[in-house]
């Protein structure tokens, strides 16, 4: 079975200090896509990060990058100077080569100014 | 205008009616999906399509049913709604292939409460 965990449900940062949001899986493809979406207040999905998974470098996007360790099965959201409007649900996500995502359960994201 | 639309963004309805929430996009993609999400649980998958002849299940199908009318729209009902269907719901598109390969698109949910 193809799973998601986030074990996080919530975490929390001060404005301007970095914070790492965890998310593990499981699959037995050795091909598939990873995504962090972000879900802010106004409830849109927002694309934050992608990552092919036999791409040896990891993605960044601006303050936000990623740790993939594709043997450990682990794929991590890093933001840096967090901001008051990082603030949100985040949810990673995999397209596991069937053309559909699975999400994980989501940490909801607090900045502390 | 937001490339993926859902109707109506709000409803609220009583156990045992009909319900449809509507979705169209205007990105020209072959695949659409209805999500649901509910707090604690992420979004799960209901029924996907990858064009216009093709209907597959997801996870989570009892209790729902869709329709692709055109590459453009595809409509989720709810035959006899229940209070346990009260969620928020996703409309998504993929361009399988593109340079967006595996990433959706989502349209701005549609918050159903059942009574």
């Amino acid at each position: 079975a193809q799973t998601v965990t986030q074990s996080q449900p919530e975490m929390s940062v001060q404005e301007a200090e970095t914070v790492t949001l965890s998310c593990t899986y499981d699959t037995s493809e050795s091909d598939y896509y990873l995504f962090w979406y972000k879900q802010p207040p106004s409830r849109q999905m927002i694309l934050v990060i992608r990552q092919e998974a036999y791409k040896q470098q990891n993605a960044t996007e601006n303050r936000f990058s990623v740790n993939f360790q594709k043997a450990a099965k682990s794929f991590s959201l890093k933001i840096s100077d967090s901001q008051l409007g990082d603030a949100a649900m985040y949810f990673c996500a995999f397209d596991f080569g069937n053309e559909k995502l699975t999400f994980g359960t989501g940490t909801r994201l607090t900045i502390i100014p | 205008d937001a490339d993926v639309t859902q109707t109506p963004r709000n409803r609220i309805t009583k156990t045992g009616k009909r319900i449809m929430l509507e979705c169209s996009q205007t990105k020209g993609h072959d695949r659409m999906y209805w999500y649901r999400q509910d707090p604690g649980l992420g979004l799960r998958l209901i029924y996907y399509s990858f064009d216009v002849k093709d209907i597959n299940k997801g996870e989570i199908s009892d209790g729902y049913s869709v329709s692709r009318q055109a590459q453009a729209k595809f409509s989720l009902s709810l035959e006899s709604a229940i209070p346990n269907q009260t969620a928020l719901y996703f409309c998504a598109t993929s361009d399988f292939g593109g340079l967006d390969t595996g990433e959706l698109f989502f349209g701005e949910g549609s918050r159903l409460t059942v009574l």
